[in-house]
C-alpha cells in the first residue's frame, strides 16, 4: 500500500492568502520527502525536499515542515498566486529507489 | 541544461497490440524510473534503471518491462495492451546511484487503448 496520504483532495484559496497542504506517511523508517506539483498536461514538477534530520526547509515561497513524532509533513505556500493552481503530491523516496505518492491536492486559487 | 524528455508524447492503441515509449533522462543523469498515473490509481512505480540494470520493479505484471541503454536513454515496452494501461506514463531522471537523490520528471506520455 501507499505509504503518503494527503489529507484533503482538494483547497480552494484566494489569491494573495497563504496555503497549507497536509500529507501523513505511515512508514516511520521514512527519510526523505519530496513535494511535487503537477499542472495540466504536465508532468509532477520538482517543489522542494526534506531529509530527516530537519523539520523545516524554506525555498523561494514555499515552506515545508516535518513532524516525526506525528509522521506528518506540510506545504506552505506564501502568497498565493493563480499560477500556483496545480495537483501538489507529497512523495517518500525509499532506500529502493521507488518513489511512493500520495494521492494529490488539487488546489484552486480564487481570484 | 535540457529537461527529461519523452517520445511520442501521445499514443492510441487497441486491445493486443503492444507500445514502446522513449525517455531521454537530463544529461549526466545515470538513473531512469517510470511511473503510471491513471485518475484511479494515483501515481505508481514501474521500474528504475541505472547503469544499464534494473534496480526495482514495482507490483506490474510481466506485460510491463522495459530497459536502458549504455547512454542512459530507457525505454518501457507494453505487451498485449488492456484497456486498463491507458494512463499517463512518465519517466523520471536523478543524477546518481544515490537512493536520496531527487527524481525529476518528464512531461509524460499519454497512452490511450481502444
Amino acid at each position: 500500500g501507499e505509504s503518503v496520504g494527503l489529507h484533503l483532495p482538494t483547497l480552494s484559496v484566494q489569491e494573495g492568502d497563504n496555503s497549507i497542504i497536509n500529507c501523513a506517511y505511515s512508514n516511520s523508517a521514512s527519510d526523505y520527502f519530496i513535494w511535487y506539483k503537477q499542472e495540466s498536461g504536465k508532468g509532477p514538477q520538482f517543489i522542494i525536499d526534506i531529509r530527516s534530520n530537519m523539520d523545516k526547509r524554506q525555498g523561494q515561497r514555499v515552506t515545508v515542515l516535518l513532524n516525526k513524532t506525528v509522521k506528518h509533513l506540510s506545504l506552505q505556500i506564501a502568497a498565493t498566486q493563480p499560477g500556483d493552481s496545480a495537483v501538489y503530491f507529497c512523495a517518500d523516496l525509499s532506500n529502493d529507489y521507488k518513489l511512493s505518492f500520495g494521492a494529490g491536492t488539487t488546489v484552486t486559487v480564487r481570484a | 541544461k535540457a529537461g527529461v524528455t519523452q517520445t511520442p508524447r501521445y499514443l492510441i492503441k487497441t486491445r493486443g497490440q503492444q507500445v514502446t515509449l522513449s525517455c531521454s533522462p537530463i544529461s549526466g543523469h545515470r538513473s531512469v524510473s517510470w511511473y503510471q498515473q491513471t485518475p484511479g490509481q494515483g501515481l505508481q512505480f514501474l521500474f528504475e534503471y541505472f547503469s544499464e540494470t534494473q534496480r526495482n520493479k514495482g507490483n506490474f505484471p510481466g506485460r510491463f518491462s522495459g530497459r536502458q541503454f549504455s547512454n542512459s536513454r530507457s525505454e518501457m515496452n507494453v505487451s498485449t495492451l488492456e484497456l486498463g494501461d491507458s494512463a499517463l506514463y512518465l519517466c523520471a531522471s536523478s543524477l546518481s546511484s544515490l537512493y536520496q537523490e531527487t527524481q525529476y520528471f518528464g512531461p509524460g506520455t499519454r497512452l490511450l487503448v481502444l
